[in-house]
């Protein structure tokens, strides 16, 4: 089982700062088949970027992601108010499929 | 637009069953492979289950493993999870999310979630 590490655990920043969230896989995720999710209190999680780099539908260009192999990122250029939300990891290139712990973005 | 409702949650006791259901809408259901995830309280994510879009492959994580089945109906655009011997640790809200492709891949979308609690 790939086992997903997402640091930090807790990112306090303001609006309109960059934020950084890492993703470190126990072993290498094939043909990165890495995914980044939102999700905001008492809602589902929402599909942010697939395949370590694509954006989803309708998600602003502020959201990137990048990496590779065992080490993968997810930035968030010019936060806005509604960012402030838990990230989450999670790789499909290998069974079980498997999540980070996630990253809480959360205003400074 | 597609859209994905979960049914069927409640409070079990321990070792008591529950079947719960999605009804998905707005896309070709038989096209598409189907998974469950759930979400302790406070907790992160854990895939649960995962149904391919003619129901002939299924996989499960091990901690539901011979206790839990995933099934689909096709004809009523409906997904399953049918639920066993239950303990306090599937405590959680359980989502249904569709796959976009015949999978394993990524969750797009997600239901809201069914809130299923074990507890005597």
């Amino acid at each position: 089982e790939i086992v997903l590490t997402q640091s930090p655990g807790t990112l306090s920043l303001s609006p309109g700062e960059r934020a950084t969230l890492s993703c470190r896989a126990s072993q290498s995720v094939s043909s990165s088949y890495l995914a980044w999710y939102q999700q905001k209190p008492g809602r589902a999680p929402r599909l942010l970027i697939y395949g370590a780099s694509s954006r989803a539908t309708g998600i602003p260009d502020r959201f990137s992601g990048s990496g590779s192999g065992t080490d993968f990122t997810l930035t968030i250029n010019r936060l806005e108010p509604e960012d402030f939300a838990v990230y989450y990891c999670q790789q499909y290139g290998s069974s079980p499929l498997t999540f980070g712990g996630g990253t809480k973005v959360e205003i400074k | 637009q597609v859209q994905l409702v979960e049914s069927g949650g409640g409070v079990v006791q321990p070792g008591g069953s529950l079947r719960l259901s999605c009804a998905a809408s707005g896309f070709t259901f038989n096209r598409y492979a189907m998974h469950w995830v759930r979400q302790a309280p406070g907790k992160g994510l854990e895939w649960v289950a995962f149904i391919q879009d003619d129901g002939n492959n299924k996989y499960y994580a091990d901690s539901v493993k011979g206790r839990f089945t995933i099934s689909r109906d096709n004809s009523k655009n409906t997904l399953y999870l049918q639920m066993n011997s239950l303990r306090s640790e599937d405590t959680a809200v359980y989502y249904c999310a569709k796959d976009p492709h015949i999978g394993p891949n990524w969750f797009d979308p997600w239901g809201q979630g069914t809130l299923v609690t074990v507890s005597s």
